[in-house]
């Protein structure tokens, strides 16, 4: 149980144009979905969070106009990489939460998305 | 914010021996402290959760000691074996999770 699948698993783009890569949690409904970033032999970087029905919460230095993040239903969030341009290639991970406490509820995360852009 | 030290890159260690990994943080203490495995490629997988008031916890072969004075957590692979080999990420959890950049260990046949 409590598996999340991302798609695509990877991608590669030409600079400028836009992704978009999808979150799903497939048996179970997450109340609470979060996007992070890693870059090669660094940690993962939380860049939003986000609820189902809600505007997401981006954290300090993540610009919300490149990073568009819709929560459309509790099982599918999904992050559109907006003008792509090479410094946006990295390992893109989502991760779920079922329940409300953010302190004791596990997080699953997603097998990730590589983005590549040319 | 939190600085998270995770204390070596990398961890080379033969079979059926103990690997030891350190997590130091700087700040605030949290309330939760957690261990994830990586494999390359892939995103984390959760393998334990620490509570400040709690001393150690324990699952299979694994086991997670969390020292609030020291800022320190330590987690140990007991009896390793190559399918352990992996990224293994401590995440301090106050609401929102913030990693460590990972200890890669690779045990050896």
């Amino acid at each position: 149980g409590a598996v999340v699948s991302q798609h695509p698993s990877w991608v590669i783009c030409k600079s400028g144009t836009s992704v978009k890569i999808e979150c799903r949690s497939l048996d179970f409904q997450a109340t609470t979905m979060f996007w992070y970033r890693q870059f090669p032999k660094q940690s993962l970087m939380l860049m939003a969070t986000s609820n189902e029905g809600s505007k997401a919460t981006y954290e300090q230095g993540v610009e919300k106009d490149k990073f568009l993040i819709n929560h459309a239903s509790l099982t599918l969030s999904t992050l559109t990489v907006t003008s792509a341009h090479p410094e946006d290639s990295s390992f893109y991970i989502c991760s779920a939460r079922v329940g409300t406490s953010g302190l004791t509820d596990t997080q699953y995360f997603g097998p990730g998305t590589r983005l590549t852009v040319l | 914010s939190q600085k998270i030290e995770q204390n070596s890159e990398a961890l080379n260690i033969q079979e059926g021996k103990t690997a030891t990994l350190t997590c130091n943080y700087t700040n605030y203490s949290p309330a939760y402290l957690q261990w994830y495995r990586q494999d390359p490629g892939r995103g984390p997988v959760f393998l334990l959760l620490i509570r400040e008031n709690e001393k150690e916890k324990r699952k299979e072969r694994l086991k997670v000691t969390f020292d609030t004075t020291l800022k320190q957590s330590l987690f140990h692979i007991t009896a390793s074996q190559p399918a352990d080999s992996a990224t293994y990420l401590c995440a301090l959890n106050d609401y929102k999770l913030s990693f460590g950049a990972g200890t890669t260990v690779t045990v050896r046949a």
